[in-house]
């Protein structure tokens, strides 16, 4: 059972573009909410994260919103560039101190920005 | 450069046989964690250790195995491989204090023939 749904599976942007990633998870007990960018050959590297207490989040080019009665969170990449070519992954897990680790991952969805 | 640290970053082996997984977390981190990833499952956690004892298990096989030392190295024994198995195994730790972020190291490939 997957526990954290994303879509879409890959997705093409021009540079310049809004890229947006969403995702959807069932446990309400989930309370920590990252989004991890991973380039070939490389590890998943945390990029951005909130908690259900805020609605959106803001860094840079990247925003998460999250909407706790849907139980469903997005990522959008502002003025997408070539470099930002890469998968990204959405996660869930309950924070209780040790437990934060434990992610549930989405399956991924494969970025392509087109100069 | 994450500051976790995985070897090898490459392996292939055969079925049948086993192998083990090597992880240095970032200096100071007390959790370890091991995660699998491949096309079939995506990335999949399998067990944390902190501070040399096993704090949780996910989706690890009875065949998988790890531990974690007095150093804070943790290895990842995987034993009777079958083909299923190929995949990226990555290791990732986290600090003391539960507000740390989860940092990943840069995984190692096992290829099962």
């Amino acid at each position: 059972q997957q526990q954290v749904k994303q879509s879409p599976q890959s997705l093409i942007v021009q540079k310049g573009g809004i890229s947006i990633i969403n995702c959807a998870y069932e446990n309400t007990a989930f309370d920590y909410f990252p989004w991890y960018q991973q380039f070939p050959g490389k590890g998943p590297a945390l990029l951005i994260a909130i908690r259900p207490d805020v609605s959106e989040k803001k860094e840079g080019r990247f925003t998460i919103s999250f909407n706790k009665s849907a139980k469903q969170f997005s990522l959008h990449i502002m003025d997408s560039q070539p470099g930002d070519s890469a998968t990204y992954f959405c996660a869930a897990s309950r924070d209780r101190g040790s437990t934060l680790g434990r992610l549930y991952f989405g399956r991924g969805t494969q970025l392509t920005v087109w100069p | 450069d994450s500051g976790v640290t995985q070897t090898p970053k490459h392996l292939i082996t055969a079925t049948g046989q086993r192998v083990t997984l090597r992880c240095s977390p970032r200096s100071g981190d007390l959790s370890v964690y091991w995660y699998q990833q491949s096309l079939d499952q995506g990335l999949q956690f399998l067990i944390q250790y902190y501070n040399g004892e096993e704090r949780a298990k996910g989706n690890i096989l009875e065949r998988f195995s790890a531990q974690q030392f007095p150093d804070l190295h943790s290895e990842l024994n995987l034993s009777s491989l079958e083909l299923g198995d190929s995949a990226l195994y990555f290791c990732a730790s986290q600090g003391a204090s539960g507000a740390n972020v989860l940092t990943f190291g840069a995984g190692s490939r096992l290829t099962v023939l």
